[in-house]
C-alpha cells in the first residue's frame, strides 16, 4: 500500500470552479507539503504544514488555500480555478531525524494529481 | 531561484557508470547537498544526501569536492530504469520548507 496517496489522480475542470485536491499519508509524519510542477520545470512549493493547525505559505501560494484536517490529511483548494493553474500537483511528507550523526529530513512524495483547467 | 546548476540532459550506456554533475558555488556551511530523481511524471524519489564527506548507499554514491562548490552523483551500473530527471538541491538540514527544485538533468540510459 502506498504511504502517500492523492485523490483524484486526474481532474479536468472549467475556469471559475472550486477544486479540492486531497492528500493522505500513513507514514505518521508531522510535516506535509503541496508542490506544483509545470512541464519541463522543477517542483515549486505552494504551502506547507509542520503540524496540525500550522499553515505556511510557500513560493507560489496566490490562488491556493490549504487545510490540515489531521496529522494524516492535507488538502489543497483552488477557490476559483484559472487555466494557468493547469499543472501536476504533488503532495509530500517528511519527518525530522534527530540524534543521528547528521540530522536530515527526506521528503516522501505522492503519485501526483494532473489538473487541467479549461 | 535554485542554488544549483546542472546540465539539462545526459546520456549513458546501460551497464556503465552515470556521473551527474552539480555546481553549487554559493552553498553555505550548514547546507547539505540532496539528490532526488523523478521517473516520468511520478513523484520525486530521494536518492542520497551529504554535507562534506563522500557518501554511498544502495542506490548511488555522492562525491562532494573539498571546497563544497560542486558535487557528482554516481550511479555505478546504470540500467534502463534509471532513466529519469535528477535534481540536485542544497538546503539546511532542519529547514525542511526550503526545498528548491531546479530543472534538473534528464538522464537517458540507452541499451
Amino acid at each position: 500500500d502506498a504511504d502517500v496517496t492523492q485523490t483524484p489522480r486526474n481532474r479536468i475542470t472549467k475556469t471559475g470552479k472550486r477544486i479540492m485536491l486531497e492528500c493522505s499519508q500513513t507514514k505518521g509524519h508531522d510535516r506535509m507539503y503541496w508542490y506544483r510542477q509545470d512541464p519541463g520545470l522543477g517542483l515549486r512549493l505552494i504551502y506547507y504544514s509542520f503540524d496540525v493547525k500550522d499553515i505556511n505559505k510557500g513560493e507560489i501560494s496566490d490562488g491556493y488555500s490549504v487545510s490540515r484536517q489531521a496529522q494524516a490529511k492535507f488538502s489543497l483548494s483552488l477557490e476559483s480555478a484559472i487555466p494557468n493553474q493547469t499543472a501536476l500537483y504533488f503532495c509530500a511528507t517528511s519527518d525530522l531525524h534527530f540524534g543521528s550523526p547528521k540530522s536530515y529530513n527526506e521528503q516522501f512524495f505522492g503519485p501526483g494529481t494532473r489538473l487541467t483547467v479549461l | 531561484d535554485a542554488k544549483t546548476t546542472q546540465p539539462p540532459s545526459m546520456d549513458c550506456a546501460e551497464g556503465r557508470a552515470a556521473n551527474l554533475p552539480c555546481n553549487h558555488s554559493t552553498i553555505s556551511g550548514n547546507e547539505y547537498v540532496y539528490w532526488y530523481r523523478q521517473i516520468h511524471s511520478q513523484g520525486p524519489q530521494y536518492i542520497i544526501h551529504g554535507l562534506k564527506n563522500n557518501e554511498t548507499n544502495e542506490m548511488a554514491s555522492l562525491i562532494i569536492t573539498e571546497d563544497r562548490k560542486s558535487s557528482t552523483l554516481i550511479l555505478p551500473h546504470a540500467t534502463l530504469r534509471d532513466t529519469a530527471v535528477y535534481y540536485c538541491i542544497v538546503r539546511p538540514p532542519l529547514n525542511n520548507n526550503d526545498m528548491r527544485f531546479g530543472a534538473g538533468t534528464r538522464l537517458t540510459v540507452k541499451p
